[in-house]
């Protein structure tokens, strides 16, 4: 059974940071890793897909890996903003074509 | 381009009532997935659609049910609600997996 851990829980920043978040997943057999962001309440954004064969993959200030052999994929922000605040989720895309998640990293950019 | 749709986006109900909530998926995709998100954790899956027929299904009890229909909107119904069942409901859509999945905003469900 996949299990999908994120690391930390919560993160506060001030604003022009740097920052990674973690994620770690115990069974390597996926298909792709997805980054979500969740606004309080709200539904979830993808913000980058990462194939199984990939290493990583950029959008603008995001930029994710994905390590299959050690079950680690981080997401990485530049240059952090208020705006940037949010609940990141990690899921795992395996077997039966089912998303497992993790429980998010609370973030908070701070002016 | 529609992306997800889902509705209600919000509904409270009564314990022992039954609930029955809508999705209509991105144009273009013919999958749909549903998932429960309890305050403060990740989304866990409900079950898949594709078809019009269940293909995959997580842990949850055969109160949960659903459809989907010919145009590929998808219904998730729970009978004798109770209070544990007060979450958001997230319904999500693809046309292949590995393409990634596409979130709806959700719909979230207060039982009383």
């Amino acid at each position: 059974k996949q299990e999908v851990t994120q690391i930390p829980a919560a993160l506060s920043v001030p604003e022009g940071e740097n920052l990674v978040l973690n994620c770690s997943f115990t069974d390597s057999a996926i298909y792709n890793l997805q980054w979500f962001r969740q606004d309080p309440g709200k539904g979830l954004t993808s913000l980058l897909l990462i194939q199984s064969s990939q290493r990583e993959q950029t959008s603008g200030r995001l930029n994710a890996s994905l390590d299959k052999s050690s079950g680690r994929s981080t997401l990485y922000i530049a240059a952090s903003q208020p705006g940037d605040s949010a609940t990141y989720l990690c899921a795992a895309l395996g077997g039966g074509n089912k998303l497992t998640f993790g429980t998010g990293t609370q973030l908070k950019v701070e002016l | 381009d529609a992306g997800v749709t889902q509705s209600p986006t919000h509904l409270i109900k009564t314990r022992g009532q039954q609930v029955t909530l809508r999705c209509s998926p991105k144009s273009g995709h013919d999958t749909v997935s549903w998932y429960q998100q309890a305050l403060g954790q990740g989304p866990q899956f409900i079950f898949q659609y594709y078809e019009e027929e269940e293909r995959q299904r997580g842990n949850f009890p055969d109160r949960f049910s659903g459809h989907q229909f010919p145009n590929y909107s998808s219904e998730l119904n729970v009978n004798a609600l109770l209070l544990g069942d007060s979450a958001l409901y997230l319904c999500a859509s693809s046309l292949a997996a590995v393409e990634g999945y596409t979130f709806g905003s959700g719909t979230r469900l207060t039982v009383v």
